[in-house]
């Protein structure tokens, strides 16, 4: 079983559906949680992060943590064609352990169609 | 503010050949990454210097080497290549050390024949 596990997808949405991208992950040390969006033959962006449980919203954004279930979401609010990417989860340690290495995901491809 | 830049964007090798890539953090980042990206493996850690010292080290063979820079750019070498290190190797800066917020670069992808 790998440290962080995704749907590969490919994920195909109409213009303006609500997106819902997860991660499950099996490391109870994980304390950070990042959300990134890379377009074909660019390196990744990170969208959001988030420490620790809970949620945080940006914009069309929403990241949500559920430590007890090892559980991230990702929502997006309006899709749009130009949502249209991979996504990658990715998870660290704390402050405290910040010499951990970051653990991706392996990606979820989102079509976006309009 | 210019992102992260890589050179070169794209290289040809045979294999057991040596490589090296570049790259040059945002201005006033002091910690830069490298990453392996491929289809079956996903992203993966290499890396992490931070005033010129490596400061963490991911599960890859001695094969793959860094350093850093005063200036902190950054230079990743891989020797004796084999097929298998075809990837895109990404370098990502940061301010400090092990911060979350990381800036990727757009990469170089090596093929290695």
């Amino acid at each position: 079983q790998k440290e962080v596990e995704q749907d590969p997808g490919p994920l195909s949405v109409p213009e303006g559906a609500i997106v819902s991208l997860n991660c499950t992950y099996s490391n109870s040390a994980f304390q950070y949680f990042m959300w990134y969006r890379q377009y074909s033959r660019k390196g990744p962006e990170l969208l959001m992060y988030t420490y620790s449980s809970g949620n945080k919203e940006d914009g069309r954004f929403t990241a949500q943590v559920d430590k007890s279930s090892k559980y991230i979401s990702l929502f997006i609010r309006d899709s749009q064609p130009s949502d249209s990417a991979t996504y990658l989860c990715a998870m660290r340690g704390g402050q405290d352990n910040y010499g951990q290495n970051f653990v991706f995901g392996p990606g979820t491809r989102l079509s976006v169609l309009p | 503010k210019a992102g992260v830049t890589q050179t070169p964007r794209y290289l040809i090798k045979t294999r057991g050949q040596q490589v090296t890539l570049s790259c040059s953090p945002i201005s006033g980042h002091r910690s830069v990454s490298w990453y392996q990206q491929t289809p079956g493996q996903g992203l993966q850690f290499l890396f992490e210097y931070f005033s010129e010292t490596q400061r963490n080290k991911g599960n890859f063979p001695g094969r793959f080497s860094g350093r850093q820079f005063s200036n902190s750019r950054s230079e990743m070498n891989v020797s004796t290549l084999e097929l298998g290190d075809s990837a895109l190797y990404l370098c990502a800066s940061s301010r400090g050390q092990g911060e979350v917020e990381q800036f990727f670069g757009p990469g170089t992808r090596l093929t290695v024949l």
